[in-house]
């Protein structure tokens, strides 16, 4: 299947940096990537739609100037968790359509997982 | 989209056959099944999908009942690394629109 490729896989920052997370597709071109977070034990829940060439779409309850999300490429949408406090760790999650495909399957990354201290 | 119920755990003997059930009893024409799979510490990992036709890939397979309103993965063999959270997603096939998870059924394959 189509694949989906993010980095890092782990990070650990101080409070009150910044922490960017890149998201590729690998063998495909992507308009469109989500970008989910999951706390332990909990399923994903969907942070913004991003959308190559023009801003995200943001979930009600996601501050939009804090999980900034740049969509320039095909290929390439990143997430950067601005100031980040400890309450923002979490496993963070990107996806895409695989283009070509005509039934809709969504491919994953391998997820980043952040860890702020 | 249309709701799924799936049971929130479930066991199975190494190599044996895993069966987990997903009910999509308002599940419309239009709407695909799609399975996923989530190890821990990883992103879903998707299995297969199918509209009416049972299907079957490397990994699994998915029987779908003749009226749609239920379906199964079956893993033929499982192993000690099929040990995930298994998700039933329907929806219909929409590029601009992420997958909703559900809690999921947490399958663990005991030696």
């Amino acid at each position: 299947g189509a694949v989906v490729s993010q980095h890092p896989s782990w990070v650990i920052c101080k409070s009150g940096t910044s922490v960017k997370i890149e998201c590729r597709s690998l063998d495909f071109q992507a308009t469109t990537m989500f970008w989910y977070r999951q706390f332990p034990k909990q399923s994903l829940m969907l942070m913004a739609t991003s959308n190559e060439g023009s801003k995200a779409t943001y979930e009600q309850g996601v501050e939009k100037d804090k999980f900034l999300i740049n969509h320039a490429s095909l290929t390439l949408s990143t997430l950067t968790v601005t100031s980040a406090h400890p309450e923002d760790s979490s496993f963070y999650i990107c996806s895409a359509h695989a283009s070509g495909s005509f039934t809709g399957e969504l491919f994953f990354g391998e997820g980043s997982r952040l860890t702020v201290l | 989209d249309a709701k799924t119920t799936q049971p929130p755990s479930m066991d199975c003997a190494e190599g044996r056959a895993a069966n987990l059930p997903c009910n999509h009893s308002t599940i419309s024409g239009n709407e695909y099944v799609y399975w996923y799979r989530q190890i821990h510490s990883q992103g879903p990992q998707y299995i297969i999908h199918g509209l009416k036709n049972n299907e079957t890939n490397e990994m699994a397979s998915l029987i779908i009942t003749e009226d749609r309103k239920s379906s199964t993965l079956i893993l033929p063999h499982a192993t000690l690394r099929d040990t995930a959270v298994y998700y039933c997603i329907v929806r219909v096939v929409n590029y601009g629109q992420n997958f909703v998870f559900g809690p999921g059924t947490r399958l663990s394959v005991l030696p």
